[in-house]
């Protein structure tokens, strides 16, 4: 399954609202989890089926979508929420697949 | 709060091998699978296999058939990639992450990954 997330580049100034998005190939139910990586650190999960906040994730990170359309929105950017994310499905593997990635940049 | 870690970085040159570890800390691997994940320059995140270290049960991405191994030390809690016939287009951040219980398919808990440079 090809995941293809837009857009590659997010400019957005802190305290305004972000909306970040991955399509799927072909159906994956709501089998979808959200990533952020920054450099140096490991990556952090914060998104999975689609719409659950992991563990310690704060309210601002919300995901939704099911089938091949999904979305990452975070609703009031704060400077540490800059960085890369990435869409991954799990409902067909092997593998699981990821997108390319967007970076959300100041 | 289980956290894995891995080597900073490695060295290697063309066609030669590399062996990364990813050691649990603060907890172990029992019943949990624990796969690699790798990040090239410019890239996406990539796949490479997944290990069940209480029965050493592997799955591998078909793009590393034949050049990639894992293994697990399940009384030390860790778990070890080990690739093959390296190439210059290997050269990435290779990360191990942790499956999360509830939700087999995501990856909840990852190292801060291993660089590994392939030169000559």
């Amino acid at each position: 399954i090809v995941m293809t997330q837009s857009p590659a580049t997010l400019s957005v100034s802190p305290g305004e609202r972000a909306t970040l998005s991955c399509r799927a190939s072909q159906s994956i139910s709501s089998n979808l989890a959200w990533y952020q990586l920054k450099p140096g650190q490991a990556p952090r999960l914060l998104i999975y089926g689609a719409s659950t906040r992991a563990t310690g994730i704060p309210a601002r990170f919300s995901g939704s979508g099911s089938g091949t359309e999904f979305s990452l929105t975070i609703s009031s950017l704060q400077s540490e929420d800059f960085a890369v994310y990435y869409c991954q499905q799990y409902n067909n593997w092997p593998p699981y697949s990821f997108g390319q990635g967007t970076k959300l940049e100041i | 709060q289980v956290q894995l870690v891995q080597p900073g970085a490695e060295v290697k040159k063309p066609g030669s091998s590399v062996k990364v570890s990813c050691r649990a800390s603060g907890g172990t691997f029992s019943n949990f699978t624990v796969s690699w994940v790798r990040r090239a320059p410019g890239q996406g995140l990539e796949w490479m296999g997944r290990i069940r270290p209480v029965f050493g049960k592997t799955t591998s991405s078909q793009n590393f058939q034949g050049r990639f191994t894992i293994i697990a030390d399940e009384s030390a809690s860790i778990v070890y990639m080990d690739l093959s016939n390296l190439r210059s287009e290997d050269t990435a951040l290779y990360y191990c992450a942790r499956h999360g219980r509830s939700e087999p398919g995501i990856f909840d808990i990852w190292g801060q990954g291993t660089m590994v440079t392939v030169s000559s």
